[in-house]
């Protein structure tokens, strides 16, 4: 079975400073591994995803995130955070082999204090 | 502009009664899966259809029933409301999945607020 884990329900970070969103997960197999946002009462968007390759992936809005295989991990990560960043992150795997859909995490809500 | 569309964005119902949730996306995705938020527990998955003509159940499809009517539009029909079905529903789409070539991400709607009262 497929599932994530992000240990942290809340992280607040000062403007300009580095910003870090943890996810780890379990699957069997080699993993496809996705980072989504959500603003208030909208959808959730897509913001970057690792498939295979090189182990840091650059998404959108500065977004970026580090595979790490050995630690079961894949960090959402930004150099320097924007008030506009705060929002709902969601961390989500499927397993590499096999059509199944993705599992999701129970969030981060991530706040930037100006 | 292409997407996926959701109605109704709001419902409040009655315990015992019933609805339908609409989905429809223009993109030609042969993917669609409905998921539910609710607070501390992210998005379960409830539903969903790997391509036209197939649904296959979730992580919690207790309560509720789907039908993929063509490849554009995938519905959700709760049957007897109850308040436990309260939460905010999303359906996605995506591509469908390449074995071992590459994996899309879904495109979400923007939600349905559904209140069982």
């Amino acid at each position: 079975a497929q599932s994530v884990a992000q240990p942290e329900d809340q992280v607040n970070v000062a403007e300009g400073n580095p910003l870090t969103v943890k996810c780890t997960y379990s699957v069997s197999g080699n993993p496809y591994l996705f980072w989504y946002v959500q603003y208030p009462n909208r959808g959730l968007q897509f913001l970057l995803k690792y498939i295979t390759g090189d182990n840091l992936v650059k998404g959108s809005y500065g977004f970026e995130a580090e595979f790490n295989k050995s630690q079961t991990s894949f960090h959402l990560k930004k150099p320097s955070a924007l008030v506009s960043d705060s929002a709902l992150y969601f961390c989500a795997v499927r397993a590499y082999s096999g059509n199944t859909p993705l599992v999701f995490g129970k969030g981060t809500r991530l706040s930037v204090i100006a | 502009n292409a997407g996926v569309t959701q109605t109704p964005k709001f419902q409040v119902l009655k315990t015992g009664q019933s609805m339908t949730l609409q989905c429809a996306q223009d993109m030609n995705h042969n993917s669609m899966y409905w998921y539910r938020q609710d607070p501390g527990m992210g998005l379960r998955l409830i539903y969903y259809s790997a391509s036209e003509g197939t649904t296959d159940k979730g992580e919690v499809p207790n309560g509720y029933n789907v039908s993929r009517l063509n490849k554009r539009e995938f519905s959700l029909r709760l049957e007897s409301a109850a308040p436990s079905q309260t939460s905010v529903y999303f359906c996605a789409s995506s591509e469908a999945e390449r074995r071992g070539l590459y994996a899309y991400g879904y495109t979400f709607g923007s939600g349905t607020r559904l209140t069982v009262v």
